[in-house]
């Protein structure tokens, strides 16, 4: 069972341009969670979705930041008109929809924005 | 709003030591805890959750207790080793998400 997979690994967009980060939960999980890790400091949640629902999006900047979970495909999160602030690791996790231990979040290897 | 603290943030111990970190929280309203390691550049590798009904988990040399009404959880690391060196961080679930500590950074000398 292949874990929380994400890509790009490391992404590198100019001022102003799109960033689309991809995140395929593991088999069989249907929740998606995406966290920020800015420079030197901890990981904060940004929202919580599931298949076509965003559940939590109290932790994602109103303005440029979007995320979605289609039907079909993985969970993207897209920042738009990116500035060097975005910069930062983007981790996705997973869990199960139901079944024990419950609510453990399985998180994949980040993907690594840089702004220039 | 849930603050997770870690103490210490850093700590530096040689090879074969016990040692012991520290989590706090200040909302005892959890579903459950989880300890994490991440290497640098990398991501996060679960190392052991407990659940809010349980007291503590064990793998291996890794020991985690939780007091929940208290606020509090300890990793405990037996015998340290240096591929131990790591940043480990503590994070507690509330609801949906997960809220972290800033970690501690290890450093275990050979």
């Amino acid at each position: 069972n292949a874990g929380v997979m994400q890509n790009p690994r490391h992404l590198v967009r100019r001022r102003g341009q799109e960033a689309r980060l991809r995140c395929s939960p593991m088999k069989g999980h249907s929740h998606v969670y995406w966290y920020r890790q800015l420079p030197e400091e901890g990981l904060k949640f940004m929202v919580y979705l599931q298949k076509e629902n965003i559940i939590d999006e109290s932790g994602m900047p109103k303005e440029r930041f979007s995320a979605e979970f289609p039907k079909e495909g993985p969970s993207i999160l897209r920042i738009q008109q990116v500035v060097r602030g975005d910069s930062a690791a983007y981790f996705c996790a997973s869990s199960p929809s139901s079944g024990a231990p419950a609510y453990e979040q399985y998180f994949g290897p980040g993907t690594r924005l840089t702004v220039t | 709003k849930q603050e997770v603290t870690q103490i210490p943030a850093a700590l530096s111990v040689p090879e074969g030591e016990n040692l012991v970190l520290n989590c706090s929280f200040t909302d005892s309203a959890i579903y459950n805890l989880q300890w994490f390691r991440q290497d640098p550049g990398k991501g996060l590798t679960s190392l052991l959750l407990i659940q809010s009904s349980q007291r503590e988990q064990t793998s291996g040399r890794l020991n985690a207790s939780l007091d929940k009404s208290s606020g509090r959880s300890t990793l405990y690391i037996a015998a340290s080793q240096p591929g131990d060196s790591a940043t480990y961080l503590c994070a507690v679930e509330g609801g949906s998400r997960l809220t972290f500590g800033e970690g501690t950074q290890l450093t275990v000398n050979p």
